[in-house]
């Protein structure tokens, strides 16, 4: 049967804080990395991507980097807002493969 | 602009009964199309994908199927329900390799 009682990382983060989420891959021929907001009931929504010849993108109150050397991948959220509290899910495909999405970190954002 | 829809929302379901849930996309032509399940607390699992019309590619072996009878029409099947299959079922859509999918807001299916 399925396990019960699993738990994703939390961050808990004050409002106006920056917030940081990491996350690590583990196939270095991934050239492709992406990362995802899920708020509860609801399907995975695009935030930003990045690919293997950047080391880091910005969007809107977003950045991604990049460390392929030791496979690391973050998402730095600026002037975080209780908006921004849900699953965050980071996901990787190599040349020619689906996405592999990690198991997720949820943000919780308080007044 | 492009948009995908995903229906029904939620489905409550007796063991051994049959499933369909349907997925369409808009606003583009030929997407790749993905079909994933997401347990309580888990990430995503890809169960289906597909490039074009008639070709599914299927990630885990299990008793769902999918089909693609049109460009931007994607279904997800059982003949037999099994109490394992509930779950968050989620459709995606991207312009191929190496872009972002889109996705729409799942079916929780729960199995009685």
């Amino acid at each position: 049967g399925e396990s019960v009682g699993l738990h994703l990382p939390t961050l808990s983060v004050q409002e106006g804080d920056n917030s940081i989420i990491n996350c690590a891959y583990s196939n270095s021929a991934s050239d492709y990395f992406i990362w995802y907001k899920q708020e509860s009931g609801k399907g995975p929504q695009f935030i930003i991507d990045i690919r293997s010849n950047m080391d880091k993108r910005q969007g809107q109150r977003v950045t991604v980097l990049l460390n392929k050397t030791v496979k690391h991948l973050s998402l730095q959220i600026a002037a975080t807002q209780p908006g921004d509290s849900a699953v965050y899910f980071c996901a990787e495909s190599p040349p020619g493969y689906a996405l592999n999405f990690g198991k997720g970190t949820s943000l919780l954002v308080t007044p | 602009s492009q948009t995908i829809h995903q229906w029904p929302a939620t489905l409550v379901q007796p063991v051994g009964s049959p499933l369909s849930l349907e997925c369409t996309v808009e606003g583009t032509s030929n997407p790749n199309l993905y079909w994933y399940r997401q347990a309580a607390g888990r990430g995503l699992q890809l169960l289906f994908y597909s490039v074009g019309i008639g070709q599914i590619s299927s990630e885990v072996p299990q008793n769902l199927s999918a089909s693609r009878p049109q460009d931007r029409q994607f279904i997800l099947s059982s003949k037999k329900l099994l109490l394992s299959d509930s779950g968050f079922y989620l459709c995606a859509w991207s312009g191929g390799d190496n872009q972002p999918q889109h996705f729409g807001d799942g079916t929780r299916l729960s199995i009685l």
